[in-house]
Order: structure tokens, then sequence, then C-alpha cells
């Protein structure tokens, strides 16, 4: 199915442990995004990208590496889990940039780190 | 600072009710304003985009309105269903140093009873 999705949908780890979180697009879009969402705070950008092999940080990205070697895919990687961590995260796609583009979002990732 | 403010944080209203929910901004220079509907455990859905010039615009039984001089917008929502339960972000495209960024409210959590 075209679309959005991310995997896996849940995730138990340990502190320390890495955790790599993938999002796949049937698109083809420029853009894509990572977002996490926590209570008490609007969704914050963790990573984007522009383009393959195009990835710049966003308001919070210590602690994760992102990687864009293909259009359709932006896998995001936590090196070592940590309990601030615990989150769910949505990766996003658009067409356009932010100014202009309708985002698209994934179903989330509900991630827990013990 | 750019800031997005919801209210109110949280709502419950009877089925076939039409309620408003209100965005303020202060986020410049502007460049367009979203709302989107998050069902519980599912990711953000675009709701309407609306740009600087345009003052009101419908997606079905959803209305938002923009006053980009007071920097407010609200989402009205008529003839409520149990579907309406969701909570609904504001978002805020702002421009700074050249690129772009969206700023997110923290959503207003709406509850629609039989």
């Amino acid at each position: 199915d075209a679309g959005i999705t991310q995997s896996p949908r849940y995730k138990i780890t340990e502190t320390g442990r890495q955790v790599t979180l993938m999002c796949h697009q049937t698109w083809s879009h420029s853009y894509m995004f990572w977002y996490r969402q926590d209570l008490g705070h609007g969704l914050r950008l963790i990573y984007y990208s522009a383009a393959a092999d195009i990835t710049d940080k966003g308001e919070v990205p210590d602690g994760y590496v992102v990687s864009r070697s293909k259009t359709e895919n932006f896998p995001l990687t936590l090196e070592s889990a940590t309990r601030s961590q615990t989150s769910v995260y949505f990766c996003a796609s658009s067409e356009f940039s932010l100014a202009t583009g309708e985002l698209f979002f994934g179903e989330g990732s509900r991630l827990t780190v013990l | 600072k750019n800031q997005v403010e919801q209210s109110p944080q949280s709502l419950i209203i009877l089925e076939g009710k039409n309620c408003t929910l209100q965005c303020n901004y202060t986020v410049s220079p502007f460049s367009n304003l979203r709302w989107y509907k998050q069902d519980t455990g599912r990711g953000p859905v675009s709701l309407t985009i609306m740009t600087f010039s345009e003052n009101t615009k419908s997606n079905g039984r959803y209305t938002a309105t923009l006053d980009a001089d007071t920097k407010q917008s609200s989402l009205h929502i008529t003839a409520s269903q149990l579907s309406d339960s969701a909570s609904y972000i504001c978002v805020v495209s702002a421009s700074q140093g050249g690129s772009e960024k969206l700023v997110f409210g923290k959503g207003t959590k709406l509850t629609v009873n039989p």
C-alpha cells in the first residue's frame, strides 16, 4: 500500500542499547522528518532530510543519528538509548519544503527505555 | 520566541453539539497555519493549511479561521460526531535564517460523548 510506514510500532529496550527506528515512504517525497512527541510538549523536530544523502539537525538532535541513502527510507538510530528518549517517534514526509508542503505522518513508534 | 498556544487543553462535549478550539501564536515571519487531527495512538492528519491571505477554510464539518493581524486562529467543529474525539494540533510555519520551521502547539484534546 502507498503511504508512510514505521517499524517497529512498539519497542522496549534497555539503557545503553542501540535502537533503530525505520521509516519508509512510497510517494518519492523529497523531504522526510523525524519528530518526537512527549506529554507537555508539542511535536519536536529531531532531524530532517531534504533529499537522499542530505540531512540536517532539528531542535533536539542530541543522542540521535540519521541516514538517507535512498529517497524512500529514513532510519533513526539511538546509538546508546537513555531513559529520557522514552517517547513516541513520528516520521513524516513532504513533497515540498515546510513552507508550502503538506506533511504526511506515519503511525508512530512508541519506544520505552528501561 | 516563536510559540503556539492552544486553548482549552481539553474539552468534553455531547454528540451533535458544536465547538470551537483556539490557537494563538507569536511566530514571525508567518508562512502558513495548519490544523491537524490526531486520533489516539495514530499519527497527525492534516485538516487545513491556511496562508496569510486566507481568512476562512473549510473541510467538511471543520472550519478554520485565521486573523493574521491578531495572530489568532480557531477551528470550529459543527454537529460533532463520536469520531471527532481526538487531539487537535495547531501548527504555524515560520521562516528563520533562510530556513523554514514548524512550531507545534501542544494540542486540544476533544472528547465527544454520546
